[in-house]
């Protein structure tokens, strides 16, 4: 069975330092991978996400992350966090075949906070 | 557009009383899914659907009962709650031509069984 590790359950950055959140997956194959941003009380959005092509994707809010397929990780990464970035980060994992559509597999996530 | 509705936001139930969990969504995605959220647990799958009148189970499917007669609904049945039952359940969609799979979440419902 496919599952997502965030090692980190808590990371403390200062405002304008750079971050780097980790996530590991064990799975049969390339598997489709996700970063989701939560803020409290809120639903999930979609910060980027990788299925093939260049293994360093550009999403949202200034974030990035890198596929390496030797070490089975999908970490995130952004080169300056601002206070607005402070909320909990979900890495997640799919795979689609045959047209059909199974559920993400979720990491338990990474509370992030900022320091002014 | 409105995405992904999820009613009630709250909802507070007794041990044994039964509700139902609605999800909309207006942007025509054939799948759909059920997700729960426990403090400090990442999401777990408990239903999900492919299309009008397909439902299949997912990871954590017991004690809840789902039905999907419309490609815009997809509600969410507890039928005799359970104190194992409260968290933040999450309803998302996909559209099945997207190569890319990703999902759309609505806001989702906290529930507390007492």
């Amino acid at each position: 069975a496919q599952s997502v590790t965030q090692p980190d359950i808590h990371i403390t950055v200062s405002e304008g330092a750079s971050l780097e959140l980790r996530c590991n997956y064990s799975y049969g194959a390339t598997p489709y991978l996700f970063w989701y941003v939560q803020s409290p009380g809120q639903g999930l959005q979609l910060l980027l996400k990788y299925f093939s092509g260049d293994t360093l994707v550009q999403g949202i809010k200034g974030f990035e992350a890198e596929f390496k397929r030797s070490q089975s990780s999908f970490n995130l990464r952004k080169p300056s966090v601002h206070w607005s970035d402070a909320a909990e980060y979900f890495c997640a994992v799919g795979l689609y075949s045959g047209g059909g559509a199974d559920g993400l597999t979720f990491g338990k996530g990474t509370h992030l906070i900022i320091q002014p | 557009n409105a995405g992904v509705t999820q009613t009630p936001k709250f909802r507070i139930l007794k041990i044994g009383q039964s509700m139902t969990l609605q999800c909309a969504q207006d942007m025509n995605h054939n799948y759909m899914y059920w997700y729960r959220q426990d403090p400090g647990m990442g999401l777990k799958l408990i239903y999900y659907s492919v299309g009008a009148g397909i439902t299949d189970k997912g990871e954590v499917p017991n004690g809840y009962n789902v039905s999907r007669s419309t490609t815009e609904d997809f509600p969410l049945r507890l039928e005799l709650a359970a104190p194992s039952q409260t968290s933040v359940y999450f309803c998302a969609s996909s559209h099945p031509t997207s190569s890319s799979g990703e999902q759309f979440f609505g806001p989702g419902t906290r529930l507390t069984v007492l």
